[in-house]
């Protein structure tokens, strides 16, 4: 069964520092992986995916994600972080049955 | 483009009742997913539906129950409620089945009491 995994509660950061939210999975077959951001009282909105090609990808608001094979992790980064990305982080692997299994979450909280 | 939208936002029910929630998808799209939110079991998959046709089921009881109609909106019921029930739930559309991206509602949040 595939899993994910976001070793991470919280994350604190300051304003304009560089970012990291870690995630690492388990899946049989290859990877199609994914970031979301939830924000208070909202659903979740789609950042970016790997589903082949570049192990570096590019998602909206300046956010990138980096796909490591050998260690199984696809980690969420952003150069200079700003407080309005404050918010509840989810990485999540998708299946052939086209389910997807989300991690557990990362409250990033950026301080100004 | 109009986002997903979910009715109601909010719902206070008893034990023992039943619910019905709803989902309207972003028009085009014909894949509808369903999920739940709650802070013990963070976010799991209850069911998809694509044509009208549930496609892929999570691990939930059969209480939990769902189906598309033609215009693709799709409703999910929830019978002999439970305090455990009580969670945010999420729906997601997508164009079809092989697409990768889901955009999500804002959910309903479903207190039973």
């Amino acid at each position: 069964a595939q899993s994910v995994a976001q070793p991470e509660d919280q994350v604190n950061v300051a304003e304009g520092n560089p970012l990291t939210v870690k995630c690492t999975y388990s899946v049989s077959g290859n990877p199609y992986l994914f970031w979301y951001v939830q924000y208070p009282n909202r659903g979740l909105q789609f950042l970016l995916k790997y589903i082949t090609g570049d192990n570096l990808v590019k998602g909206s608001y300046g956010f990138e994600a980096e796909f490591n094979k050998s260690q199984t992790s696809f980690h969420l980064k952003k150069p200079s972080a700003l407080v309005s990305d404050s918010a509840l982080y989810f990485c999540a692997v998708r299946d052939v049955a086209r389910q997807l299994t989300f991690g557990s979450g990362t409250q990033l909280t950026v301080l100004p | 483009k109009a986002g997903v939208t979910q009715t109601p936002r909010y719902l206070i029910k008893t034990r023992g009742q039943q619910v019905t929630l709803s989902c309207s998808p972003i028009s085009g799209h014909r894949s509808v997913s369903w999920y739940q939110q709650t802070p013990g079991q963070g976010l799991q998959f209850l069911f998809e539906y694509f044509s009208e046709t549930q496609r892929n089921k999570g691990n939930f009881p059969g209480r939990f129950s769902g189906r598309q109609f033609s215009n693709s909106r799709s409703e999910m019921n929830v019978s002999t409620l439970e305090l455990g029930d009580s969670a945010l739930y999420l729906c997601a559309s997508s164009l079809g089945l092989d697409s990768y991206e889901q955009y999500f509602g804002p959910g309903t949040r479903l207190t039973v009491t």
